[in-house]
């Protein structure tokens, strides 16, 4: 079945520190993949997506590519903020007709002034 | 623009109590999907819909029920709460062929076995 792997954390950084958590996936066709964003006491928000093979998915300085040959999503940003201090999940919805997402188990992120 | 909403937010039950969570999405959604949030877990499916009057398993759907009789509604019950049971419970939404389209989430339900 369809499995996602993410990086383990938690991560600490430094404000404006680089950030990157990584995403690797198993799923047969062709999935499309996802990061969410929690922040504390709050439900799910889409940070970014991609649907195909090489498509890059950006939003609020965050950058994930769609590898298929590595079956990787990877999560980065050149410069964190303190606001950025939250949980991320990556996220995959594979094929078949009901669009069930598989997640990942989750990466807390804490950035310090 | 109420998106997903679920009630209760929090709710604290004794072993063996009942309890029915409500998901209600006025975006005319077609799916909809109840996952429960663990501690290093990540997100599981219980259960989902792909329309009104339909309903399937998902990956751990042991102890709950379902029931999708009006469109907006998706109904998650528990007939007799275990302290297995003590998560944070999550309804999302999306429209009929949206496979490429990100699942709306609700703000989630915190609930605590006794």
């Amino acid at each position: 079945g369809d499995s996602v792997t993410q990086m383990e954390g938690p991560v600490t950084l430094s404000e404006e520190a680089f950030l990157t958590i990584n995403c690797t996936y198993t799923a047969t066709g062709y999935p499309s993949l996802f990061w969410y964003v929690q922040y504390p006491g709050e439900g799910l928000q889409l940070l970014l997506k991609a649907t195909k093979a090489d498509d890059k998915g950006s939003n609020k300085g965050f950058e994930a590519t769609y590898r298929k040959e590595t079956t990787s999503f990877h999560l980065e940003k050149g410069s964190v903020q303190v606001s950025d201090s939250a949980v991320y999940f990556c996220a995959l919805s594979g094929g078949g007709s009901n669009y069930k997402l598989t997640f990942g188990k989750g990466t807390l992120l804490t950035v310090n002034p | 623009n109420a998106g997903v909403t679920q009630t209760p937010k929090f709710r604290v039950l004794k072993t063996g109590q009942s309890m029915t969570l409500l998901c209600a999405q006025d975006m005319n959604h077609e799916y909809m999907y109840w996952y429960r949030q663990d501690p290093g877990m990540g997100l599981r499916l219980i259960h989902y819909s792909v329309g009104e009057g339909t309903t399937a398993k998902g990956e751990v759907p042991d102890g709950y029920n379902v029931s999708r009789l009006k469109k907006q509604n998706f109904l998650l019950g528990l007939e007799s709460a275990a302290p297995s049971q003590t998560s944070v419970y999550f309804c999302a939404s999306i429209p009929l062929g949206g496979g490429s389209q990100p699942q709306h989430f609700g703000d989630g339900t915190r609930l605590s076995i006794l």
